[in-house]
């Protein structure tokens, strides 16, 4: 089973400045890796799919990076709705599908 | 537009079983699979399995085997979860999800996802 590591687990920032969120697979899931976000309450929304495609609707603030073992979600400039739980997931060589830990963007 | 909606929520005793429905409406339902997902008070997500409404075929993760049946109704357009030989640690919010047809495919995400269905067992 690929492990899928998170860092940091909590992200404090204030409005307007960049988030970088890490995720590491525990072996190379080549680009099949997605990222999704999720609010208290709320069921989770793709952000990105195949490491770096924007889902449809979603902001051109998000873009996601990487290949491999060594994956990035960047937010370019955090608005008020984008604190929220981050989460990555690998389908490479699936079953199964694995989901990082999450990391939690909070406002500073 | 694109959605999933889920059934209301249950509480269980243990030892019992569940069956969660997530009714699909604005897509081709036969053109795609359902993945169901699961989340534990305060906890992240946890993929419990994957079934193509186009094929039938199934995959479930190991720790559910034999607990866990997923199937679809292609007549409306409904997937289903049961869960069965319920325990206090499966208490939980389940997800159904929109994704992939074909089990020797790797790309793409889960989308758009049901608004989740709150099992307790106690």
């Amino acid at each position: 089973e690929i492990m899928l590591t998170q860092s940091p687990a909590t992200l404090s920032l204030s409005p307007g400045e960049r988030a970088t969120l890490s995720c590491r697979a525990s072996q190379s899931v080549s680009y099949y890796l997605a990222w999704y976000q999720q609010k208290p309450g709320q069921a989770p929304r793709l952000l990105i799919y195949d490491a770096s495609n924007r889902a449809t609707g979603v902001p051109a603030r998000f873009s996601g990076s990487g290949s491999g073992t060594d994956f990035t979600l960047t937010i370019s400039s955090l608005e008020p709705e984008d604190f929220a739980v981050y989460y990555c997931q690998q389908r490479s060589n699936w079953p199964p599908v694995t989901f990082g830990g999450g990391t939690k963007v909070e406002i500073k | 537009q694109v959605q999933l909606v889920q059934s209301g929520g249950e509480v269980k005793k243990p030892g019992a079983s569940v069956k969660v429905s997530c009714k699909a409406s604005g897509f081709h339902f036969n053109s795609y699979g359902f993945s169901w997902v699961r989340q534990a008070p305060g906890q992240g997500l946890e993929w419990m399995g994957w079934i193509s409404a186009y094929t039938g075929h199934t995959k479930y993760v190991e720790k559910f085997q034999g607990r866990v049946t997923m199937t679809t109704d292609t007549s409306t357009t409904t997937a289903y979860m049961e869960l069965r030989s319920l325990r206090s640690d499966d208490t939980a919010v389940y997800y159904c999800a929109r994704d992939t047809p074909r089990d020797d495919f790797s790309r793409g995400g889960f989308d758009p996802w049901g608004q989740g269905t709150l099992v307790t067992v106690s």
